[in-house]
């Protein structure tokens, strides 16, 4: 069965640095997303990709990220100078064109990328 | 007020009986509702969405809707431990290309 695939599945960096987080999503589906999720904590939305553009994003997802669709497959969230309190896990998540009405909007998560700002 | 609120437990449920979960949410013009299960240091599984008002079942699962109260719920029949885990409701926005809103989740424990 598809499924999502991260890498890598732990970044450890210091403050400051630049760090990119790497999905490729299924392969026939058309929106993309990142969510993150601070231990203990719930799962908060940071961005969604359709069509080559961000269609919405986040109070969380300011000027230090980015994300890129470089290529017909991989799937990129930069985050350009990190911090502490980025450290979370990091989730992208893919959905398929809203066509079949019992599966409208379903997004499928990978794995994570466990990210440790020091 | 929350936007997605669950009990976030323990709730603990003895094998081979029926496990309850409950979800509310705020923003009534919510369209999907989706329940996720997540193990100890794993990424969100679906698995059960629901968009229409009433119960829909699938295997061991159930989810049921009711958009007038604003309550999603999540039945486990026959639990198993396996079923041991946090579930977590999501609820699409009207607005915007679909993002997901979660609840804290709940932490189920199935006691053999």
């Amino acid at each position: 069965e598809p499924e999502v695939t991260q890498t890598p599945s732990h970044q450890v960096t210091q403050m400051g640095q630049e760090v990119i987080l790497r999905c490729v999503p299924i392969s026939n589906h058309l929106y993309f997303y990142w969510y993150r999720q601070i231990l203990g904590q719930k799962v908060e939305f940071l961005v969604s990709f359709y069509n080559n553009e961000i269609s919405e994003k986040s109070e969380i997802f300011d000027d230090q990220f980015s994300v890129e669709r470089p290529d017909g497959s991989n799937f990129t969230l930069k985050i350009r100078s990190t911090k502490l309190e980025d450290s979370a896990m990091y989730f992208c998540a893919s959905g398929r064109d809203g066509g079949n009405p019992d599966s409208y909007n379903e997004q499928f998560f990978g794995p994570g990328t466990r990210l440790t700002v020091l | 007020q929350k936007e997605v609120e669950q009990n976030s437990g323990p709730l603990s449920v003895p094998e081979g009986a029926i496990a309850s979960l409950n979800c509310t949410y705020s923003d009534r013009g919510s369209q999907s509702f989706f329940w996720y299960r997540q193990y100890s240091g794993k990424s969100p599984e679906l698995i059960m969405s629901i968009y229409s008002n009433g119960d829909k079942e699938d295997g061991r699962f159930t989810a049921q809707l009711n958009k007038a109260s604003q309550y999603v719920s999540l039945l486990i029949r026959d639990s198993q431990p396996s079923d041991s885990a946090t579930y977590l409701c999501a609820v699409n926005r009207p607005q915007g290309a679909q993002k997901l809103v979660f609840g804290q989740g709940t932490r189920l424990t199935i006691n053999p």
